[in-house]
């Protein structure tokens, strides 16, 4: 069966610091990924998403990148952090030969003070 | 943007039937409509979707009006955990890459 991970599960940091999430899925060849992102109180954002490695397309502007070195790999960077980068974020996959439903990880909460 | 319109809130007394509605009058004729919830501090959880026949799995059946203009989802006997926030996203199906823009959903309170 299908699986996906991500880590870490917190994450603290400093204004300014770099930031590194990794996502990763099992059981699946080429699956579409996603990172989405959900301030406090607030609805899910999509900020990125990549339908093979090395493709990436972004859906807003902002101090985060994403890449794709590995086919069932994800990572969501930043070089230096704001305070509103700081929410709950998740990543999901879809299957390439399925109907497009979305499996979502357990997210990863940062805190940027 | 997401193209749904969901109440914000609706409550449900334990074991009774949820029925939570969908409005999605601009739907094109190859888009599905998805159901997911999101029960707190958790990722969203698919639950089921649909074209244009009625649908139903062991979560949930989803009815979509003959004009696919609407579409309620029905939770049979509500429990405590049904307690969560349920989206209704409409888009296209299949491969490509094909984005899932999540709207603010209904809070669903399911109480004892």
């Amino acid at each position: 069966s299908q699986t996906i991970h991500q880590w870490p599960a917190t994450l603290v940091q400093p204004v300014g610091s770099p930031l590194s999430l990794e996502c990763t899925v099992e059981g699946t060849s080429n699956p579409n990924l996603y990172w989405y992102r959900q301030a406090a109180g607030r609805g899910l954002q999509l900020l990125f998403y990549s339908v093979g490695i090395g493709q990436i397309s972004s859906e807003v502007p902002q101090n985060l990148s994403a890449s794709r070195p590995q086919d069932r790999q994800f990572i969501l960077s930043s070089k230096k952090l704001l305070l509103s980068d700081s929410g709950f974020y998740l990543c999901a996959w879809s299957g390439a030969g399925s109907t497009g439903e979305l499996f979502f990880g357990e997210g990863s909460r940062l805190t940027v003070l | 943007d997401a193209k749904t319109t969901q109440p914000p809130s609706m409550d449900c007394a334990e074991g009774r039937a949820a029925n939570l509605p969908c409005n999605h009058s601009t739907i094109s004729g190859n888009e599905y409509v998805y159901w997911y919830r999101q029960i707190h501090s958790q990722g969203p959880q698919y639950i089921i979707h649909g074209l244009k026949n009625n649908e139903t799995n062991e979560m949930a059946s989803l009815i979509i009006t003959e004009d696919r203009k609407s579409s309620t989802l029905i939770l049979p006997h509500a429990t405590l955990r049904d307690t969560a926030v349920y989206y209704c996203i409409v888009r296209v199906a299949g491969t490509g890459g094909f984005k899932t823009i999540f709207g603010a959903g209904t809070r669903l309170f399911v109480k004892a």
